[in-house]
Formats: C-alpha cells, sequence, structure tokens
C-alpha cells in the first residue's frame, strides 16, 4: 500500500520570503504522479502542481515549484515570493495511474503567511 | 462553466437520521469520489466510482452508501449507522483510465452537523 508523510503539520512564513513544505510516500511502483494540493479558508481544493514519475524535470507554475527526488521518495513544494492568499493546507498526494487507483493524501501541513 | 456542485453548503440533521449528500459535475469525467475530513486528518476516501453502476469502498466506508446510476451524479449517504457523521465532505471527479496525469477536481464540500 502507498503512503504519503507531510512531517510538518504547520509551518509560517514572512511575506516575500521562500518557504518548502516537505513531503515523503512509500511505494514499490516505478510509474505515478504527484501533486500539490492547497485548500484555503474557503476550503476549496485547488491543484497547485503537479510531477510525472517518469520525468526528471521538475515541475514549476509561476511562484510554485517541486523539487523531486525519486530515489530518496521526496516531493517537497517550494513557494517563492510568497503572498498573503498562499495562506492556506497544502496537501500532497499520489497517484498510481494503472489499476484505477485513487489518490492517497497526507496530513496536511497548515501554512501561514505573515504580513 | 464545467464544474463540480455539491449541495447544500450545510446540513444539519438530527442522529439517528439518514442524510444523502448531493455531488454532480458536468466534465464528463468517468470517475468520481467521496472524501470526509476532519481536523488533522487530511482526506480520507470514503467511497470511489471509476464508472456508472460500479463502485468502491475506500478506508472508511462503514455507516455510508452510494449510488451511480448517472455519470454526472455521485449522491452519498450518511446513515444512521456511521457513529461520528459530523464532518466536511467533499467529493471529486476525474478522467478514469490509465492515460492521462487523472488530477481530481473537486467540489466546495459539504459540512454535514448532526446533533
Amino acid at each position: 500500500a502507498q503512503t504519503v508523510t507531510q512531517s510538518q503539520p504547520e509551518m509560517s512564513v514572512q511575506e516575500a520570503e521562500t518557504v518548502t513544505l516537505s513531503c515523503t510516500y512509500d511505494t514499490s511502483e516505478n510509474n505515478y504522479y504527484l501533486f500539490w494540493y492547497k485548500q484555503p479558508p474557503s476550503r476549496q481544493m485547488i491543484l497547485v502542481i503537479r510531477q510525472e514519475a517518469y520525468k526528471q524535470q521538475n515541475a514549476t507554475e509561476n511562484r510554485f515549484s517541486v523539487n523531486f527526488q525519486k530515489a530518496a521518495k521526496s516531493f517537497s513544494l517550494k513557494i517563492s515570493d510568497s503572498q498573503l492568499g498562499d495562506t492556506a493546507m497544502y496537501f500532497c498526494a499520489f497517484m498510481i495511474p494503472s489499476g484505477n487507483t485513487p489518490l492517497v493524501f497526507g496530513k496536511g501541513t497548515r501554512l501561514s503567511v505573515i504580513a | 462553466d464545467g464544474g463540480i456542485t455539491q449541495s447544500p453548503k450545510y446540513l444539519f440533521r438530527k442522529e439517528g437520521q439518514n442524510v444523502t449528500l448531493s455531488c454532480e459535475q458536468n466534465l464528463n469525467h468517468d470517475a468520481m469520489y467521496w472524501y470526509r475530513q476532519d481536523p488533522g486528518q487530511g482526506l480520507r476516501l470514503i467511497y470511489y466510482s471509476q464508472i456508472v453502476n460500479d463502485f468502491q469502498k475506500g478506508d472508511i466506508a462503514e455507516g455510508y452508501s452510494v449510488s451511480r446510476e448517472k455519470k454526472e451524479s455521485f449522491p452519498l449517504t450518511v446513515t444512521s449507522a456511521q457513529k461520528n457523521p459530523t464532518a466536511f465532505y467533499l467529493c471529486a471527479s476525474s478522467r478514469a483510465g490509465t492515460v492521462g496525469s487523472h488530477e481530481q477536481y473537486f467540489g466546495p464540500g459539504t459540512r454535514l452537523t448532526v446533533t
């Protein structure tokens, strides 16, 4: 069974600074997808970024980027130039594309951006 | 606009009553999911369906039931057998099959309070 671990229940960062959220996962599969979702106070889940395991290049989306270390089974999210609107819960998720298995989520990291 | 709708946003019930949460999507997605979210627990999978007239239990299916009679709809019934039903419930959908990243799109959620 796949597991996803987010070891930081809460983090805070000053506005305009950079913060990194950690995520590790456990799997014996070679082909899979990894995601970071954001849940702001509205509680709407929003996809932030995704990474295909077969791609060596780290995914980036504007101020959001990942550090994907396949051998270490690590998938951290870096948020640059943090903004007040980045305040949210962040969930790391894992998925195997074959076999139609659902996403497996970590327990989340609550990020507070401080003015 | 394509998306997922959940209604109502807030729902109140007396203990011992069954209650059905609505989830509708017009994204033409084959797969649909129900999650429960409690503080500090992240998202836990209740049921999922990869195709019409078929569904599978997730990690915490006890006390819940679902149906998938139409591609667009995946209602969740919280029965009186669910010991602690007060929670935030999220519905999601995604493409099924083995091709593509299968990211899940989420509805706005329903907050159920049982007293």
